[in-house]
């Protein structure tokens, strides 16, 4: 069965670097997200992707994250200028169409470490 | 902005017992979908109801989605060691692109 998978599983940085987290979503599938879930607290999300631009972003979306698809295959989030704020899991996920009903397809997640 | 809250946070249950989270949203939604999350894993879709009052059963899981569309419940019937993680709730808005999350319901098994 097809999956999202992303690199790298832990990501250990300084506050202030740049870090780039990486996603390869289902082959056929249209629909990119980001989401973030700090330890122990719920999954917020961070912005939606379609058609090589954003189509929604959350409040915690601000200037410091951007997203890219590069070659049609990778789906990457960048923050220019980690915080210690910014550690938490960050997961991709990826959707078929553009109806609500379709499922998302979680990848197993980023842990980035911001020290 | 449009919230989902889910209770309780957490619940302890003796295996064999039952277990019930529930969700509510500020404003209704287009549908609603649950995952579950095992420890140190990541969400995991298990279902999705989009008709108002809908009920549908997997084994010994039973989701609902209310008349108003505002809020749903999952019921697990007989609690097994397998069933441990926390249960989340999402609902769309209806824009279709943003998935709005509960808090989560962290089932924990007793000893």
């Amino acid at each position: 069965e097809p999956e999202v998978t992303q690199t790298p599983s832990h990501q250990v940085t300084q506050m202030g670097q740049e870090v780039i987290l990486r996603c390869v979503p289902i082959s056929n599938h249209l629909y990119f997200y980001w989401y973030r879930q700090i330890l122990g607290q719920k999954v917020e999300f961070l912005v939606s992707f379609y058609n090589n631009e954003i189509s929604e972003k959350s409040e915690i979306f601000d200037d410091q994250f951007s997203v890219e698809r590069p070659d049609g295959s990778n789906f990457t989030l960048k923050i220019r200028s980690t915080k210690l704020e910014d550690s938490a899991m960050y997961f991709c996920a990826s959707k078929l169409r553009t109806t609500s009903t379709d499922t998302q397809y979680f990848g197993p997640g980023t842990r980035l470490t911001v020290l | 902005g449009q919230q989902v809250m889910q209770i309780p946070q957490y619940q302890h249950v003796q295996e064999g017992e039952d277990f019930t989270t529930y969700c509510n949203s500020s404003t209704t939604l287009s549908n609603i979908q649950w995952y579950k999350q095992r420890p140190g894993g990541h969400p995991v879709f298990l279902i999705q109801l989009v008709k108002s009052g809908e009920v549908k059963k997997q084994k010994r899981l039973t989701f609902q989605f209310g008349e108003a569309k505002k809020n749903s419940s999952l019921h697990i019937t007989a609690t097994q060691t397998t069933d441990v993680g926390t249960y989340f709730c999402a609902g769309y808005r209806h824009s279709n692109y943003q998935l709005i999350w509960g808090a989560g319901t962290k089932l924990i098994i007793k000893p």
